[in-house]
């Protein structure tokens, strides 16, 4: 399976934009991008996904690479809600079963 | 969007009782379910699929009659924490495919439990 690397954590102020990056360079090209995030104390929730095209939708954007080897998950204007862990996963459309890396912590400072 | 519940959310157990942790996919069916188990500052680790109407597949050193998984209807699974020890403590976390094949994963919020 393609594996993904990202940074162990990210410190941002809050009102201000986020970029969380990914490495992927073993991505094939039926994999998917996904991110999730786990806030403390929960179960992970999903962010945002995308193949080829940068993504948006309520809670944050995607950004790909023209060569897909990289990502970025952009929170636009953080909140201290947004303080969670945010995993970056790549997925064929047919995969069920997510197989989890450490992701990025994000802090953010009031 | 679709939602999947865990209960309990939290219990506490003496050492060699079993527990039984409910996943239920609220307002969808699941064919297939999925349980994790996550250790404090760490990652989701994958323990075993959950296939409605057959054995669950275990991933490699997860025990399987000590993790018992039960599928029996199209909303939920179960997971019974057999003859639990202090090292079972852990959060057990469920998912479950979105409705009309999507690629997204639902999880649910979690079950806590220590073992005394």
């Amino acid at each position: 399976d393609a594996k993904t690397t990202q940074p162990n954590s990210m410190e941002s102020n809050e009102e201000e934009p986020v970029h969380l990056p990914c490495n992927h360079s073993t991505i094939s090209g039926t994999d998917y991008i996904h991110w999730y995030r786990q806030l403390p104390s929960q179960g992970p929730e999903y962010v945002i996904h995308g193949l080829t095209s940068n993504v948006n939708n309520r809670m944050a954007s995607l950004a790909i690479a023209e060569d897909r080897k990289s990502s970025t998950l952009i929170l636009h204007r953080a909140t201290l809600r947004d303080a969670a862990v945010y995993y970056c996963i790549l997925l064929k459309p047919r995969d069920d079963k997510i197989i989890f890396g450490k992701g990025t912590r994000l802090h953010i400072l009031p | 969007g679709a939602v999947v519940s865990q209960h309990p959310s939290r219990v506490i157990c003496k050492s060699g009782t079993s527990v039984k942790i409910e996943c239920r996919s609220l307002d969808f069916q699941a064919t297939t379910m999925f349980w994790y188990r996550q250790f404090p500052k760490q990652s989701l680790m994958l323990m075993a699929t959950s296939n409605e109407g057959s054995k669950a597949t275990y991933e490699q050193g997860v025990e399987k009659d000590k993790f018992l998984i039960n599928h029996a209807s199209l909303t939920l699974s179960t997971l019974t924490v057999t003859s639990a020890h202090p090292e079972d403590s852990s959060f057990y976390i469920c998912s479950a495919r979105g409705p009309l094949h999507t690629d997204t994963q639902y999880f649910g919020p979690g079950t806590r439990l220590t073992v005394l």
